[in-house]
This record gives C-alpha cells, sequence and structure tokens, in this order.
C-alpha cells in the first residue's frame, strides 16, 4: 500500500537490550514525526523531522533514546538499555508539508519484559 | 492548540448517519478543526479538517458553525468497521505535536 510503514509490529524484548524501531514514511512526505501511546493514554511526540533541517527532538524522555532519518526518507528510532516504562506503542506519520495532516503508521508494539 | 470538548460516548445504529459533536469556543481565526480517529490496535486515521466552510472527502463531511465555536463530523452512512474513538483538535496548520484529548468512543451496532 501506499500508507506509512512501520516494523516490526511487535517487539519483545528483555530490559537491559537496545531496540530500532523502523518507519518507512509515504513516499514524497518530507516531514516525519515519532510519538509513542502508553496503553490507554494519549499521544506524546517524541521528534519530528522535515527536509534537511535539524530534526526536532524535544520530546525525547531520555539521551537513551535517538532517532535518524536517512536521505529524507527512512528513519529509525533506537532505544538504548530499554527499560520496563519504555513498554508502549510507538507512532510514526508523515506528512506532505509540515503544514499538511499527519499520517500514521500502525505502530510497533513494544514490550520490555 | 484549543481546548476542545466532546461527549465521551455515541451509539449509532449501523447503515445510519453518525454525528459527532465538539465544541470549540476558545478556537483562534487560524486554527483549523482536524478530526481523526483510532480503532483499536491501529493508528490514529487522519479523516478531514476545515477552517470556516464546510468540508466533504470520501470518509465524511465536517460542518462548522459560523461563528466557529462549535462543528460536526458526520458519517453519512455507518459501518460497523467505523467503530473507533474520534477525536477533534483544533489547530494551526505548520508543524504541530498532535496532542489528543479523551475523544468521543462511536460504538456501530447492526
Amino acid at each position: 500500500g501506499a500508507g506509512v510503514s512501520q516494523s516490526p509490529s511487535n517487539k519483545v524484548t528483555e530490559k537491559g537490550k537496545d531496540v530500532e524501531l523502523r518507519c518507512d514514511p509515504i513516499s514524497g512526505h518530507t516531514a516525519l514525526y515519532w510519538y509513542r501511546q502508553s496503553l490507554g493514554q494519549g499521544l506524546e511526540f517524541l521528534i519530528y523531522f522535515q527536509g534537511n533541517s535539524a530534526p526536532d527532538k524535544s520530546g525525547l524522555p531520555s539521551d537513551r533514546f535517538s532517532a535518524e532519518r536517512t536521505g529524507g526518507s527512512v528513519s529509525t528510532l533506537t532505544i538504548q538499555r530499554t527499560q520496563q516504562e519504555d513498554s508502549a506503542v510507538y507512532l510514526c506519520a508523515s506528512s506532505g508539508q509540515s503544514n499538511q495532516p499527519q499520517h500514521f503508521g500502525d505502530g510497533t508494539r513494544l514490550s520490555i519484559l | 492548540d484549543a481546548k476542545t470538548t466532546q461527549p465521551p460516548s455515541m451509539d449509532c445504529a449501523e447503515g445510519r448517519a453518525a454525528n459527532l459533536p465538539c465544541n470549540h469556543s476558545t478556537i483562534s481565526g487560524n486554527e483549523y478543526v482536524y478530526w481523526y480517529r483510532q480503532i483499536h490496535s491501529q493508528g490514529p486515521q487522519y479523516i478531514i479538517h476545515g477552517l470556516k466552510n464546510n468540508e466533504t472527502n470520501e470518509m465524511a463531511s465536517l460542518i462548522i458553525t459560523e461563528d466557529r465555536k462549535s462543528s460536526t463530523l458526520i458519517l453519512p452512512h455507518a459501518t460497523l468497521r467505523d467503530t473507533a474513538v474520534y477525536y477533534c483538535i483544533g489547530m494551526n496548520t505548520g508543524f504541530q505535536k498532535l496532542v489528543f484529548g479523551t475523544g468521543t468512543r462511536l460504538l456501530v451496532s447492526p
């Protein structure tokens, strides 16, 4: 399909391990967002990429979290030394321009044992 | 972003129109009204947005009152797959961190 694709859809890992979550935005979309959503909670903004500009990292909860976007397309969110409180659904969204609606993937459900 | 108020839940019979209200009395002149929904275990889905005029797309219609203090999302022929939580958001264009309120949980029944 032509939507935002995220992988893996589910990830279970042990506390202390590193994880990488991948997002393939809609082709041609220049803006890319990462959010997370804990069970029954709202969206928590993590990071925003727009074209070649420096990303807005203001939502990253700790220095264990990082993200990159290579070639202006695919993005990877990395969580180092995972903790149980990192368990959540990690959602990626993209938009054609920053003034256009955000379109979401179905997320990666991360469970830390 | 404007504060929005939505009923916590609504029911609708399959095939009927679902009319979901939203109050946004503090919305500013350059803030759009956006609607998203989230079906269980899926990511949020953009539905429609508008500024002043009524809008229609393949999913829904958006009716905004003349004073812009409230709006109604209309799903003309609700199906079981429209069961979801619907979120109304007042937001400027440009980079925005989406923030969802509690939304309206719509249950479409046979």
